[in-house]
């Protein structure tokens, strides 16, 4: 089975500090990449996605992310976090086999921005 | 778009009893999915169909808990009998083909 993996369980920040966010997958064919948000109390939204083209996306609230498709990678960053990005987030990847469309969530990451 | 809608949005029940979690998928989907989110585990995928066919059931926990999609528009959840272990939020999200998926507000599922 294909897997994402996301490099920090919980990450804490001071506002404004930058915010980077690691994800690797391993499947080796053509995917489609996303990052979802999960608010306190509140179910997954998305935040951004790739499926082709430029790898630097960007998403909605500032964020980015790049894809490098080498390293198997789909960071996200933020240059300047705030006290209201406290969340989850979670990479996913997307990708089609022989059995049809799969989609894979890592296990999130958890932001703490401190006031 | 009234997006994915779940119900009930909270449920506590007594060990041993029956619970059913519901989910309408957004009109047009051919993919819904079926995900329990706990602190310890995190978001487990449970089950997920394709036009209205289970396709990977591998996440079902045990024999107690089980998935039908009837017709395009509904999906249930089932865990008969439920325990206290089974205590998470549920998550019903649709998807259309390599689209992004849709997530609902969430069944929060207490066991006694």
């Amino acid at each position: 089975a294909q897997s994402v993996s996301q490099h920090n369980h919980h990450v804490i920040l001071s506002e404004a500090a930058s915010l980077e966010l690691g994800c690797n997958y391993s499947y080796g064919g053509t995917v489609n990449l996303f990052w979802y948000v999960q608010y306190p109390g509140q179910h997954l939204q998305l935040l951004l996605k790739y499926f082709s083209g430029d790898p630097l996306v960007k998403g909605i609230k500032g964020f980015e992310a790049e894809f490098i498709k080498s390293k198997f990678s789909f960071n996200l960053r933020k240059p300047s976090v705030q006290w209201s990005d406290t969340a989850e987030y979670f990479c996913a990847v997307n990708y089609r086999d022989n059995y049809g469309q799969n989609f894979v969530f890592g296990p999130g990451t958890r932001l703490s921005v401190l006031p | 778009d009234a997006g994915v809608i779940q119900s009930p949005r909270h449920e506590v029940t007594e060990m041993g009893q029956e619970v059913t979690l519901r989910c309408k998928p957004i009109s047009g989907h051919n993919s819904l999915f079926w995900y329990r989110q706990t602190m310890m585990r995190g978001l487990e995928l449970l089950i997920y169909f394709n036009n209205n066919v289970p396709i990977d059931d591998s996440g079902m926990p045990e024999d107690r808990f089980s998935a039908k999609m009837p017709n395009a528009s509904f999906s249930t959840l089932k865990i008969q009998p439920s325990e206290p272990r089974d205590s998470a939020v549920y998550f019903c999200a649709s998807s259309f083909l390599d689209q992004p998926q849709h997530f609902g507000d969430g069944t929060r599922l207490s066991i006694l």
